[in-house]
């Protein structure tokens, strides 16, 4: 079974600090997309950012980074220059590169960040 | 491009009734997911629809369904309604196959009394 943990309930940053959130998967396949989303109070669901498993270049947008290790099965989100706006529910999130099983994610239970002034 | 709508946006609902919720997705999109967020089991996945035919189900009782229209538009359908389907249930929508990234509607949050 295909399983996300995000061992951080909650997490605290000052406004323009760094923080990293951390997400570990299980799965027994090898071919899959690493996600990471926001849903602010409003409820909406945001992409903050994506990995494509076959690729060993962290990514990267903008303030957003990962430090993917694949064999630790490892995918933690670090948010440089923390601001107000990124206060958020955040989720860890994989999909299998299988045709039907794309339209899956599995999400971890999500990390509430409150970013302080 | 407009985004993923979903209607209504808000139900109220008694037990043993039964509810429809719709979702159209991003123009040029064909594939459409579900999920039912709540504060104990977190997100969940429903199912996944594509060109109309179901290619995954999560693990739901029969009661929760879902059907994709020839223009990508989906609804699910959920009868006999019970306490525990109180919740905020969220469509996605994915682009051209290949494209793995989904794409999500504000939520219809559903109460059931």
């Amino acid at each position: 079974a295909q399983t996300v943990t995000q061992s951080q309930p909650e997490m605290s940053v000052q406004e323009a600090e760094t923080v990293t959130l951390s997400c570990t998967y299980d799965t027994s396949e090898s071919n899959y997309y690493l996600f990471w989303y926001k849903q602010p109070p409003s409820r909406q669901m945001i992409l903050v950012i994506r990995q494509e498993a076959y690729k060993q270049q962290n990514a990267t947008e903008n303030r957003f980074s990962v430090n993917f290790q694949k064999a630790a099965k490892s995918f933690s989100l670090k948010i440089s220059d923390s601001q107000l706006g990124d206060t958020a529910m955040y989720f860890c999130a994989f999909t299998l590169l299988i045709y039907n099983q794309g339209g899956k994610l599995i999400f971890g239970q999500g990390t509430e960040l409150s970013v302080k002034p | 491009k407009a985004g993923v709508t979903q209607t209504p946006r808000y139900l109220i609902k008694t037990r043993g009734q039964q509810v429809t919720l719709s979702c159209s997705p991003i123009s040029g999109h064909r594939s459409v997911s579900w999920y039912q967020q709540t504060p104990g089991q977190g997100l969940q996945f429903l199912f996944e629809y594509f060109s109309e035919t179901q290619r995954n189900k999560g693990n739901f009782p029969g009661r929760f369904s879902g059907r994709q229209f020839s223009n990508s538009r989906s609804e699910m359908n959920v009868s006999t309604l019970e306490l525990g389907d109180s919740a905020l249930y969220l469509c996605a929508s994915s682009g051209p196959s290949g494209s793995y990234e989904q794409f999500f509607g504000p939520g219809t949050r559903l109460t059931v009394l």
